[in-house]
């Protein structure tokens, strides 16, 4: 099993729907992110969190939002979706000290 | 933030062959590291490298600090190796900038 898991793994949703993104990790790490990559660019952060308490924003927060349930599950919903949100959408963590990130298996989102 | 610019934006490869896949950043870091996006979209962690060298296999990187660039190198290529590799870069692991990709294709 993966350390990372999202879900789901795709999506499609039409225009003006809520959806949620779920990520969920193994590690033990105290720290969780979220990033967008779109076409043919690099990723792009959405949203980081230090832990349960502590959630920051990120590049590209606007019609975004994320919950820390958990040390171990850090979500991202977007509110009303829109067709320009259509991206691939990855969920990573890291420990404090290490730097290191690692990564989920990625979220494919469409909104139509 | 950090600018990261990746070089060259697309590589097509001899199977077999070697190469060098170049990372130029703006500003000194404290956190560097290599993926490999493969086919399916899944981001794999090839080298952690804030500075020095490290080898793994086939794969090599190199991140020279004072003259802010890092290098990955792709020995004996295989059609495994295809797909888009990232470099990413910044001071710590929350402030992480990601450059545009290298996309490789490495032909049978």
């Amino acid at each position: 099993d993966a350390d990372v898991t999202q879900t789901p793994r795709n999506r499609i949703t039409k225009t003006g729907k809520r959806i949620m993104l779920e990520c969920s990790q193994t590690k033990g790490h105290d720290r969780m992110y979220w990033y967008r990559q779109d076409p043919g660019l690099g990723l792009r952060l959405i949203y980081y969190s230090f832990d349960v308490k502590d959630i920051n924003k990120g590049e590209i927060s606007d019609g975004y939002s994320v919950s820390r349930q958990a040390q171990a599950k850090f979500s991202l919903s977007l509110e009303s979706a829109i067709p320009n949100q259509t991206a691939l959408y990855f969920c990573a963590t890291s420990d404090r000290g290490q730097d290191e990130a690692f990564f989920g298996q990625g979220t494919r989102l469409t909104v139509v | 933030g950090i600018q990261v610019e990746q070089s060259p934006p697309d590589l097509i490869l001899q199977e077999g062959a070697n190469s060098t896949l170049r990372c130029n950043f703006s500003d000194s870091v404290n956190n560097l590291q290599w993926f490999h996006q493969n086919p399916w979209g899944q981001l794999i962690n090839l080298f952690y490298i804030p500075s020095g060298t490290k080898q793994n296999g086939r794969l090599s990187a190199t991140t020279v600090a004072t003259e802010r660039y890092s290098l990955l190198y792709i020995s004996s290529s295989q059609t495994t190796d295809s797909g888009v590799y990232f470099c990413a870069a910044g001071p710590n692991d929350y402030k992480l900038s990601f450059g545009a990709g290298t996309t490789v294709t490495v032909r049978a």
